[in-house]
């Protein structure tokens, strides 16, 4: 099946530092990635849609200029949180769209946590 | 704008029970729609997937039910076992190729 993967799974900065997580998708091609947070004990929300080659899309509320999206390749997507504060705090997910079927793969998350 | 509802938000029954978790959406209009498992911690575990054209799924113990025209989906866990115990998302997805979660269930299967 198709496999997605992300790096780090966990992680922990200071305050002010900046955080770069990785989505791949392994054994496929993904014309879309996604890329989601969760609180404790809330359900996913989506924050931003990125296409290979093109700028991401920001759902409302998510502050383009802190959350960094760069979908450089078929395989590849990161997020780069910008000066990371304790309120930036979450469970990040990817997700991968391949080519050809109306199907997202998920990662296994990110947890992050800043002091 | 898609939103989805999940009902009930907490399950607490002892081992063996059959259970029924509900999922209700406000746009019919979507691809196929999608239950995941998440494990505390965890990321999303998919559990099964119903194309728009379908009426159910199964797999297992497992069975998924689909009325898009009335947005609803059920998931039917049958003979449960303390090993389900987990949050589970119910998830439609739309031609914006978005996936948008509903709030979950938490279920505990007691032993």
């Amino acid at each position: 099946g198709a496999v997605v993967s992300q790096h780090p799974s966990r992680v922990i900065c200071k305050s002010g530092t900046s955080v770069k997580i990785e989505c791949r998708s392994l054994d496929f091609q993904a014309t879309t990635m996604f890329w989601y947070r969760q609180f404790p004990k809330q359900s996913l929300m989506l924050m931003a849609t990125s296409n290979e080659g093109s700028k991401a899309t920001y759902e409302q509320g998510v502050e383009k200029d802190k959350f960094l999206i760069n979908h450089a390749s078929l395989t590849l997507s990161t997020l780069t949180v910008t000066s990371a504060h304790p309120e930036d705090s979450s469970f990040y997910i990817c997700s991968a769209r391949p080519r050809t079927i109306n199907e997202q793969f998920f990662g296994p998350g990110t947890r992050l946590t800043v002091l | 704008k898609q939103e989805v509802t999940q009902i009930p938000a907490a399950l607490s029954v002892p081992e063996g029970e059959n259970l029924v978790l509900n999922c209700s959406f406000t746009d019919s209009a979507i691809y196929n729609l999608q239950w995941f498992r998440q494990d505390p911690g965890k990321g999303l575990t998919s559990l099964l997937l119903i194309q728009s054209s379908q009426r159910e799924q199964t797999s297992g113990r497992l069975n998924a039910s689909l009325d898009k025209s009335s947005g609803r989906s059920t998931l039917y866990i049958a003979a449960s076992q303390p090993g389900d115990s987990a949050t589970y998302l119910c998830a439609p997805y739309s031609g914006t190729y978005k996936y948008i979660f509903g709030t979950g269930t938490r279920l505990k299967v007691l032993a």
